[in-house]
Parts: C-alpha cells; sequence; structure tokens
C-alpha cells in the first residue's frame, strides 16, 4: 500500500462547478498536512495547509480526519486558473515530505 | 527575496557521464530536500539535509547518486555515471527549522535531466 493515496483522475469539470479531492495516508504518526498545487513542468506550490479543526482560504477548504486519516480539498466556483494537479504532502515532524501522485484537474470553459 | 534556486534547468547527457545538479536553498534555510519525479510516477524523496549534515538519505537509489552539502549553504546532487532510468525532474526543496518542527516546503524549478 502506497503511503499517501488519491483519487487517480483526471478530473475535468466546467467552469463554476465545485470539485472535490480526497486523501489517505497510511502512517497514523503523521503530523503535517499540505495542499500543493503543481502546473504543468513547474514547480510544486504551496496551496495551503491542512489543520485538524478544518480551514478556508476563499474558494478552497481543506479538512482532516485523523481518524480515517483522509484529508480532503473543496474548490468551489471553479476558474480556469485553477486547472493543475493537486498533490496531497504528508510529513512526520523532523522527517522527509511524503506526496501523493496527484490528481490532475482541467476546468473547462 | 530568492527564492530556492536550480542549475541547470535542463540537462541531457548521454549514459554512463557525470551530471552534477545544484540547488541554493532560501537564505537562512538550514533545511534543504531534494526529490525525484520519474515521468508518469509521484515525487519521491531523496536525501535531507539539516544544515551541511545528512539528515535522511533513505530514499538515495544507489551509489551512484552523491549529495553534499559544504558549509550548510548550497547543495550539489552528483549522478556518476548516469543511466538511462535516472531520467526526470529533480527538485530541491528548502524550509527553516522551527522550534516546533512544523515546517513548509518551499520548491525551486527543478532540473530536467534527460539521460539518453
Amino acid at each position: 500500500r502506497k503511503e499517501v493515496e488519491q483519487d487517480p483522475g483526471p478530473f475535468n469539470v466546467p467552469e463554476g462547478a465545485t470539485v472535490a479531492f480526497n486523501c489517505t495516508y497510511s502512517n497514523s504518526a503523521s503530523q503535517s498536512f499540505f495542499w500543493y498545487r503543481q502546473d504543468c513542468r513547474k514547480e510544486p506550490k504551496l496551496l495551503m495547509s491542512v489543520y485538524s479543526s478544518g480551514n478556508e482560504d476563499g474558494r478552497f477548504t481543506a479538512q482532516l480526519n485523523r481518524a480515517s486519516q483522509y484529508i480532503s480539498l473543496l474548490i468551489r466556483d471553479s476558474k480556469l486558473s485553477d486547472s493543475a494537479t493537486y498533490l496531497c504532502v504528508v510529513n512526520l515532524y523532523g522527517q522527509n515530505f511524503v506526496f501523493g501522485p496527484g490528481t490532475r484537474l482541467s476546468v473547462l470553459p | 527575496e530568492a527564492g530556492v534556486t536550480q542549475f541547470p534547468s535542463h540537462s541531457v547527457i548521454e549514459k554512463g557521464q557525470t551530471v552534477t545538479l545544484r540547488c541554493d536553498p532560501i537564505s537562512g534555510h538550514d533545511n534543504l530536500y531534494w526529490y525525484r519525479r520519474v515521468m508518469g510516477k509521484e515525487i519521491k524523496f531523496l536525501l535531507h539535509f539539516v544544515k551541511e549534515s545528512k539528515q535522511d538519505e533513505s530514499g538515495m537509489p544507489n551509489n551512484r547518486f552523491l549529495a553534499e552539502r559544504t558549509g550548510g549553504t548550497y547543495s550539489t546532487l552528483k549522478v556518476q555515471p548516469a543511466e538511462l532510468e535516472d531520467s526526470g525532474v529533480y527538485f530541491c526543496a528548502s524550509s527553516p527549522l522551527r522550534r516546533d518542527r512544523r515546517e513548509k516546503l518551499f520548491f525551486g524549478s527543478g532540473t530536467q535531466l534527460s539521460v539518453l
């Protein structure tokens, strides 16, 4: 079993749609959780950290369920510029960051 | 403030040759990581420096890969001799040391390595 798993995708959605990404992780001791986005041929960029109580940043909402070892990202009112690969990343403090395989999103006009 | 910079951005070499990749982390970031993305696969950890010390090199694929971080500033990753399966994008990332050990990674734009 992979350490971090994500929806295989790709997701093709129309502009304005709401899209949800799911991620599960295998190491129950994991302590930090993130969503990164990666545009084609670019480096990963931090989208948002994921906190236990859930957090929101504009159109983006992240949730964490430690009991289920599950992380989610919701994008509302999707824009063309949201098209990218979304990477779920998990970290144990002081140790390396583990990346999921990513889910590709295409927002269509 | 300058971000993480990597050099070169692209490298095309023949099997058996040597290539050295360089990473300059954000100034003041003691943590430096090397990651690699092989086509069609997820980003995989290679190794982690804290200042000049190797904290974890469990992801290094074999002894053809050598990473250094002299003086705790920039880092180099040498592949010698390069093999076809070494092709991919090599990312460097850095983060500051924090007392609470909560880190956020900042990535360089990567080096696209093609071994022919």
